[in-house]
């Protein structure tokens, strides 16, 4: 398979807290996009990291990405009640189609 | 529409027969993708369309499987023969060729019975 992996599969953390998410990939990216699920259905872009970027920031979202290591993690700020939901790394080889290859997923809950 | 709509929203349909899910992506968005999303294998690439060029099919997993788009837009992802191992959710997203993220629908739900 080519998926990436993440981890850990499932989080649960108190209102408030920080909550990180780790993926790793196995083929070279042209860029690492993470996306949010909720209730198993359309997924919602939450930012784009390229290859040549190492750390990334969107409101309370902070991305890094090491290609050395081909590894990414995403770290939620003083999290909410309504960040729960999955979240997905998604690799973007770039090519002809810049198809996204999905990692397992994280499944986080945040306890109010 | 301001977003990527997909229809319909959950399809039951008996072991056997064809089913057609539909997209509709966004206005001006060239690419379009379909993925598919079940328990036993995440969520997969399927097929993807850019402009007039040839689809990239890589990623169906039979020759059951096939789509197309019309005039550049709206796109329909057929399944002949449908057997239980094909319910999942099914995706389609669009994009701008070149920004990177993609823009996903709310998903089709099959369930084949």
């Amino acid at each position: 398979s080519q998926q990436g992996e993440e981890d850990p599969q499932a989080l649960s953390i108190q209102e408030g807290e920080n909550a990180t998410m780790n993926c790793s990939y196995k083929t070279s990216i042209n860029n690492l996009q993470w996306y949010r699920q909720n209730s198993g259905r359309g997924l919602v872009h939450l930012i784009l990291i390229r290859s040549n970027e190492r750390e990334k920031h969107s409101g309370r979202l902070r991305v890094t990405l090491d290609t050395s290591k081909k590894s990414s993690s995403l770290l939620i700020t003083a999290s909410r009640a309504a960040d729960t939901a999955s979240y997905f790394c998604a690799t973007d080889s770039g090519g002809a189609t810049n198809k996204l290859i999905f990692g397992t997923g994280t499944l986080l809950a945040v306890q109010p | 529409g301001a977003g990527v709509s997909q229809s319909p929203s959950n399809k039951v349909t008996e072991k056997g027969k064809d089913v057609e899910l539909r997209c509709d992506p966004i206005s001006g968005h060239t690419a379009l993708y379909w993925y598919r999303q079940s328990l036993g294998q995440g969520l997969e690439f399927l097929i993807y369309f850019q402009g007039n060029s040839a689809p990239d099919k890589s990623g169906l997993p039979s020759d059951r499987f096939s789509a197309e788009r019309t005039g550049g837009s709206v796109s329909t992802l057929t399944i002949q023969r449908t057997q239980q191992e094909d319910s999942a959710v099914y995706l389609c997203a669009s994009s701008s060729r070149g920004l990177g993220e993609q823009y996903f629908g709310p998903g089709t739900r099959l369930t084949v019975t």
